[in-house]
């Protein structure tokens, strides 16, 4: 069975500062992982995947992830956080074999903070 | 990606009535999929829409409860029978093209039951 654990309810950095939001994954094979971001009152956007190649994955907003096979971690990172990224961060995880659902994380909180 | 509308955004409903949601998405898709997200939560699967067949339950959904529709490649339906202020969350609807890892979401309808 897959799943996906973030240990951190709620993540706060200073404007400026590098910012990290944590995620660990099981799966019975090989993974797709993905970061999805949730504003207030507003659906899930999508902001990167990690499916092959390059462990370290660029995406939206300047933010990346790099992915570790050893660690089963897929953490999020971006080098100077603003204001405007405090939001709802969701990693997520399917099997590469078979058609999988989606299997998310419960959701970190990040606040950047002024 | 994909445009993906909902409707309703919001509704507010008494118990014991029963609610329709659509999804529609502005180009052909493989796959729809119908997620809940109860308050301060994370996502969970109801169910995967089929083209032309019955939906696909997870564990703990059943059809009685969240009839749903896919009546072509564009759009579905979900409907929340009987409703309880335990049904009170955010549904979403969510896409994947064959072939692409991606899942896209749309805005996500807010129910609140009384």
């Amino acid at each position: 069975a897959q799943s996906v654990a973030q240990p951190e309810d709620q993540v706060n950095v200073a404007e400026g500062n590098p910012l990290t939001v944590k995620c660990t994954y099981s799966v019975s094979g090989n993974p797709y992982l993905f970061w999805y971001v949730q504003y207030p009152n507003r659906g899930l956007q999508f902001l990167l995947k990690y499916i092959t190649g390059d462990n370290l994955v660029k995406g939206s907003y300047g933010f990346e992830a790099e992915f570790n096979k050893s660690q089963t971690s897929f953490h999020l990172k971006k080098p100077s956080a603003l204001v405007s990224d405090s939001a709802l961060y969701f990693c997520a995880v399917r099997d590469r074999i078979g058609n999988t659902p989606l299997v998310f994380g419960k959701g970190t909180r990040l606040s950047v903070i002024a | 990606s994909a445009v993906i509308s909902q409707k309703p955004s919001r509704d507010i409903c008494q118990r014991g009535t029963s609610l329709t949601i659509q999804c529609q998405v502005d180009s052909q898709v493989t796959m729809m999929f119908w997620y809940r997200q109860q308050p301060g939560q994370s996502l969970t699967l109801i169910a995967t829409a089929n083209q032309g067949s019955e939906a696909t339950y997870e564990s703990g959904f059943v059809i009685d409860k969240f009839p749903i529709s896919r009546p072509n490649l564009t759009f579905s339906t979900l409907t929340v029978s009987n409703m309880s202020p335990e049904d009170s969350s955010i549904y979403l609807c969510s896409v994947e093209r064959y072939g692409k890892e991606t899942q896209y979401f749309g805005p996500g309808t807010r129910l609140l039951v009384l």
